[in-house]
């Protein structure tokens, strides 16, 4: 089935610093890649995605390329503010058309600090 | 106002007991979806609906059943809570756009503990 994994936290930055959170995924077909954040007390939101090989999603200075090759979809940033403090999750939606599920499957979530 | 929104926003409650947490959209969507979430565990589904007449089970359905009314409203419920369904429920849309994207929209969550 399908399933994603992503770089266990917390991770701690200071401010400006550059920021990587692995993920990775197992599916059949051509998924749709997403990665949520969760703000601390809040609901997730959606930050960036993609949907087939090669896009690259970006949003608020976030960026992850969609690697077919590697089955990864790595979310960066080149400086990370304090109110970058979050829970990030990866996820995956399955492809319709090679009758993959409609339902999302999340990563654990990875915990960011950034401290100023 | 919030487009989804979920009722109580926390609630804690004793072994045994039955209780409903409600959740109600303004987006227009016809797909909800209830998700728990443990610390280290992310978020799992428990149960989704693509529409008024559609349920359906997710990957931890047992000890959960759901209710959805109406178009806008989706309930989840929980006939003899247990302890170890203390967790943070969130209720999610979604509308597909036909483009395979299907963004989720989350609601801000309800805290459970049950004692």
């Amino acid at each position: 089935g399908n399933s994603v994994t992503q770089m266990e936290g917390p991770v701690t930055l200071s401010e400006e610093a550059f920021l990587t959170i692995n993920c990775t995924y197992t599916a059949t077909g051509y998924p749709s890649l997403f990665w949520y954040v969760q703000y601390p007390g809040e609901g997730l939101q959606l930050l960036l995605k993609a949907t087939k090989a090669d896009d690259k999603g970006s949003n608020k200075g976030f960026e992850a390329t969609y690697r077919k090759e590697t089955t990864s979809f790595h979310l960066e940033k080149g400086s990370v503010q304090v109110s970058d403090s979050a829970v990030y999750f990866c996820a995956l939606r399955g492809g319709i058309s090679q009758g993959g599920s409609e339902k999302l499957v999340f990563g654990k979530g990875t915990k960011l600090t950034v401290n100023p | 106002d919030a487009d989804v929104t979920q009722t109580p926003r926390n609630r804690i409650t004793k072994t045994g007991k039955r209780i409903m947490l409600e959740c109600s959209q303004t987006k227009g969507h016809d797909r909800m979806y209830w998700y728990r979430q443990d610390p280290g565990l992310g978020l799992r589904l428990i149960y989704y609906s693509f529409d008024v007449k559609d349920i359906n089970k997710g990957e931890i359905s047992d000890g959960y059943s759901v209710s959805r009314q109406a178009q806008a409203k989706f309930s989840l419920s929980l006939e003899s809570a247990i302890p170890n369904q203390t967790a943070l429920y969130f209720c999610a849309t979604s509308d597909p756009s036909g483009k395979g994207t299907d963004t989720q929209y989350f609601g801000p969550g309800t805290r459970l503990t049950v004692l």
